[in-house]
C-alpha cells in the first residue's frame, strides 16, 4: 500500500539547517508529486513547497522562498526538504504527502502523509 | 492570498447527534477547468492529517458515509450525521483553486 516513512525528530540551534527525508513507496514514483507542510504547536497545517518527482519542477510558498530546497532521489524514490536559517518560531511538526505530478495540481492530492517530523529550534 | 475561515472554532456534540462544520474562502474557488479544488482533512491528536473528501463532495475510500461534503463558490460545509467517537479531533479545510494552497483554521471537535 502507499505508504510515506519521514525521518526522525531534530533538535536544531537558531541558524543552522534541517535536512528532512520522506522515503515514499506502493505507488509509481514519477506518476505524482510530494507537497511539504508543517504544522506549529496548536495551529493548522501551512504549504511550504512542492517537488514533481516526474521532472523535479519545484515551487515554494513565498513566506519559504529562499529558505527552503525540496529535491527528489528517483533511484531510493526518497523526497527530502532542507530548511537554512533556522529561527525558534521555525519549531513544528513537518509532514510530506503525495501530491499532483504537475504544478497545476499542487494540494489537488494531499491523500497519503508522512507520519510526520519533529524539529525543535532552541539555543 | 485567499484565505479560509471556519467556523465554529470548536464543537462539542452529544454522540449520535450532527455536526456540522462552515468553511468560507476569500474568493471563489471554481477553477477554469470547472472543478472547485476544495479538499476536508480530518486530524486526531497525534496523527497525520487524513483526507476526507477532493473537490467539495468526493468521499476517500475507508470514510464513513455519515460524512458529507457540500458546497460551491465560497462557501462549504462538511456535515457529521451521527457523531461515534471516533469523529474526535481537529477538521480543516483546504483549497488549491489559487496559489498557494491554503488551510482553514481547524475545527475541534469534542464529545459532550
Amino acid at each position: 500500500q502507499i505508504h510515506l516513512a519521514q525521518s526522525g525528530a531534530e533538535v536544531k540551534k537558531p541558524g543552522a539547517s534541517v535536512k528532512i527525508s520522506c522515503k515514499t513507496s506502493g505507488y509509481r514514483f514519477k506518476a505524482y508529486g510530494v507537497s511539504w507542510m508543517r504544522q506549529a504547536p496548536g495551529q493548522g497545517p501551512e504549504w511550504m513547497g512542492w517537488i514533481s518527482c516526474d521532472d523535479g519542477d519545484t515551487k515554494y510558498a513565498e513566506t519559504f522562498q529562499g529558505r527552503v530546497t525540496v529535491t527528489a532521489d528517483t533511484p531510493t524514490t526518497t523526497v527530502y526538504m532542507e530548511l537554512k536559517s533556522l529561527r525558534s518560531d521555525d519549531t513544528a511538526i513537518y509532514f510530506c504527502a503525495r501530491d499532483g505530478m504537475v504544478v497545476d495540481a499542487i494540494g489537488v492530492a494531499l491523500d497519503s502523509w508522512g507520519q510526520g517530523t519533529m524539529v525543535t529550534v532552541s539555543t | 492570498d485567499v484565505v479560509m475561515t471556519q467556523f465554529p472554532l470548536s464543537l462539542a456534540v452529544t454522540l449520535g447527534q450532527p455536526a456540522s462544520i462552515s468553511c468560507r474562502s476569500s474568493e471563489s474557488l471554481l477553477y477554469s477547468d470547472g472543478n472547485t479544488y476544495l479538499i476536508w482533512f480530518h486530524q486526531r491528536p497525534g496523527q497525520s492529517p487524513r483526507r476526507l473528501f477532493y473537490k467539495v463532495s468526493n468521499r476517500d475510500s475507508g470514510v464513513p458515509r455519515r460524512f458529507s461534503g457540500s458546497g460551491s463558490g465560497t462557501d462549504f460545509t462538511l456535515n457529521i450525521t451521527r457523531v461515534e467517537a471516533e469523529d474526535v479531533g481537529v477538521y480543516y479545510c483546504m483549497q488549491a483553486t489559487h496559489w498557494p494552497p491554503a488551510f482553514g483554521q481547524g475545527t475541534k471537535v469534542e464529545i459532550k
